[in-house]
């Protein structure tokens, strides 16, 4: 059974810090990897998808990385701002199966101006 | 392009009452998830579905609630007389397939139970 963990559960950094999120997951036989935002009160936001042939994926100040013979997929976020206060969940879906994606329980990370 | 709708944004029912939660997905999605996310923890798969037929429920608790996706209109995730524990967070969302591609999710329907 696959499951997604995320670290550290919570996390407060002052504004224009770098900053990295951990995700590691059990079964590495994954498709992909996916990193959403979640703002409180609203719906999930698609960050990043990793596919399990990459080792990383770049959108502006994100980077995500991937290493599925350990389990674990990094997010890093370069020069943080106060409006990327949210929680941040990794998701996992199969190789093969069911389509349904396997989510970490999030970090709630609070950028302080 | 609309995005997933779910309505109603918020629902609030007393014990025993049925709560049912609607989804619209994107335009050109003929594939639905449902997710619930309760309190202080991540999403849960339920239940998933492509135009009248349920392909995977291995989510869904095995009383009291059921999902179905008909050829016209929105995916219905139902519940029966609804206890304190389904007060949750109830997400959907839409993919034009099955396959690799990415999952859009709505804003979500949030559930309370008293």
């Amino acid at each position: 059974k696959q499951e997604v963990t995320q670290i550290p559960a919570a996390l407060s950094v002052p504004e224009g810090e770098n900053l990295v999120l951990n995700c590691s997951f059990t079964d590495s036989a994954i498709y992909n990897l996916q990193w959403f935002r979640q703002d409180p009160g609203k719906g999930l936001t698609s960050l990043l998808l990793i596919q399990s042939s990459q080792r990383e994926q770049t959108s502006g100040r994100l980077n995500a990385s991937l290493d599925k013979s350990s389990g674990r997929s990094t997010l890093y976020i370069a020069a943080s701002q106060p409006g990327d206060s949210a929680t941040y969940l990794c998701a996992v879906k199969k190789v093969q199966g069911a389509q349904k994606l396997v989510f970490g329980q999030g970090t709630r990370l609070t950028i302080n101006p | 392009n609309a995005g997933v709708m779910q309505n109603p944004r918020h629902l609030v029912r007393r014990r025993g009452q049925e709560a049912r939660l609607r989804c619209s997905p994107m335009k050109g999605h003929s594939h639905v998830y449902w997710y619930r996310q309760l309190p202080e923890e991540g999403l849960k798969f339920m239940v998933y579905l492509q135009k009248e037929n349920i392909i995977d429920e291995s989510g869904m608790p095995k009383e009291r609630f059921s999902a179905e996706f008909p050829k016209e209109g929105p995916s219905i995730l139902r519940i029966q007389q609804v206890v304190r524990g389904d007060s949750a967070a109830y997400f959907c969302a839409s993919s034009p397939s099955g396959g690799s591609d990415t999952q859009y999710f709505g804003p979500g329907t949030r559930l309370t139970v008293l």
